[in-house]
């Protein structure tokens, strides 16, 4: 079974400028997260997905950052304009089924390591 | 606010020492618990998992945790560890009502001298 891909696997842009990640989730898991991990921190979620809409946002900053998961497969991550403090690792990950019955098993994605100069 | 707390930020053990990582929630209601781990030039790959029953859950490559409710804690142990070990290992908890998002501990970076 192909795992959870992310691209690209690293980025340096300056600040105000803009980026975007991809991700492609596991065949067949309706459920996408995209969180982000700053050094020496745990992974943060930013945005979940169930198929094409959106389930949380609460922590995403919608003044610079976007999502969205169109066809209810692959997603885009993007930052426009990026901070300094925006520099860490954005990882995507995917579910099978988010109601905790299956106690939200995630398979997570190698990651796209960002750096704001 | 709530949170989920590792209690130890590096810690250094030689092969075949026994290892337990600490971790602690502030959740009420029913949660399930992860320990995820990443290995060097890895993705976070899942180590273990709790949903309910017996509070001692196996995982790979050894491992084991211990759920306690009254502690609201899920320690993370393995008797031997190996220097494949070396890893960061995290805490996660979910709660049944939020569809499955993950809350993680800050981490806690494991070297295993060999």
């Amino acid at each position: 079974e192909a795992g959870v891909a992310q691209s690209p696997r690293y980025k340096i842009i300056e600040k105000r400028q803009s980026v975007a990640f991809w991700c492609n989730p596991i065949s067949g898991h309706a459920t996408l997260y995209w969180y982000q991990q700053i050094l020496g921190q745990g992974p943060k979620l930013l945005i979940q997905f169930q198929n094409n809409g959106v389930v949380d946002d609460s922590q995403l900053p919608k003044d610079r950052f976007s999502a969205e998961r169109l066809k209810g497969v692959d997603s885009t991550l993007k930052i426009q304009p990026a901070k300094l403090e925006d520099s860490a690792v954005y990882l995507c990950a995917s579910s099978l089924d988010p109601s905790g019955r299956r106690g939200g098993e995630q398979y997570f994605g190698p990651g796209t390591r960002l750096t704001v100069t | 606010a709530q949170s989920v707390s590792q209690h130890n930020h590096h810690v250094i053990l030689s092969e075949a020492a026994s290892l337990e990582l600490g971790c602690n929630y502030s959740y009420g209601g029913t949660v399930n618990l992860f320990w995820y781990v990443q290995y060097p030039g890895q993705h976070l790959q899942l180590l273990l998992k709790y949903f309910s029953g017996d509070p001692l859950v196996k995982g790979i490559k050894g491992f084991e945790a211990e759920f306690i409710k009254s502690k609201f804690s899920f320690n993370l142990r393995k008797p031997s560890v190996q220097w494949s070990d070396t890893a960061e290992y995290f805490c996660a908890v979910t709660k049944n009502n939020q569809g499955g998002k993950l809350i993680f501990g800050q981490g806690t970076e494991l070297s295993v001298k060999p």
